[in-house]
């Protein structure tokens, strides 16, 4: 596909277990962030990938929360010992790099019973 | 410390008529401007930008005015379809920082009333 696609689209888990979210960039993007949207609150920004570069991890909420991305290609959010608080709807989103304007996948709702 | 704020969580308008979105930032450095439009259950999708040098940008209906001594930005949507409801977000983003992260408003939901 053309578009920024994120697996799995929902994801229910018990609190305490480690998750595993997915994002396959569009093709040829360098830059690659992880968001993520609380009910009722905005796009928190997490992490973000740029090329080569060291990613800047400046929102990531806690040391449970990890990202890894193989190239420029997928890219990894895992979230360990999981919380009620992390229920969210996790975005990924790609671009060329630079201020470009970013694509969006559409999302993955975690769920945290 | 919320450093872009959109005050008004909704927005109802009718159908042909302006719709105005407002956002308001803190931070001064920032220098690169977005709008982007969010469907339920979907992904965000760019609307428009604007940069620091400019203080107007128009792309068809969407026009986007920056006053930067007022630290606001605002998006006029003319005229307004029932298709433009939506939560609209704007972002900011300090591009001489190299990062290219953006922050992102709270989002307002705007209805359009046919």
């Amino acid at each position: 596909g053309a578009g920024v696609s994120q697996s799995p689209s929902n994801k229910v888990t018990e609190k305490g277990k480690d998750v595993e979210l997915r994002c396959d960039p569009i093709s040829g993007h360098t830059a690659l962030y992880w968001y993520r949207q609380s009910l009722g609150q905005g796009l928190e920004f997490l992490i973000y990938f740029q090329g080569n570069s060291a990613p800047d991890k400046s929102g990531l909420p806690s040391d449970r929360f990890s990202a890894e991305r193989t190239g420029e290609s997928v890219s990894t959010l895992t979230i360990q010992r999981t919380q009620q608080e992390d229920s969210a709807v996790y975005l990924c989103a790609s671009s060329f790099g630079g201020p470009d304007t970013q694509y969006f996948g559409p999302g993955t709702r975690l769920t945290v019973l | 410390d919320q450093q872009v704020k959109q005050n008004s969580p909704s927005l109802s308008v009718q159908e042909g008529r302006i719709s105005i979105l407002n956002c308001d930032y803190t931070n001064s450095m920032f220098d690169y401007f977005l709008w982007y439009k969010k469907y339920p259950a979907e992904g965000p999708t760019f609307l428009i930008s604007i940069s620091s040098i400019k203080d107007k940008n128009e792309d068809g209906r969407f026009t986007v005015f920056l006053n930067k001594s007022a630290k606001h930005l605002s998006l006029h949507i003319v005229p307004s379809q029932p298709g433009d409801s939506a939560v609209y977000f704007c972002a900011a983003s300090r591009t001489t920082s190299g990062t290219y992260k953006y922050i992102f408003g709270t989002g307002t939901r705007l209805k359009v009333l046919a």
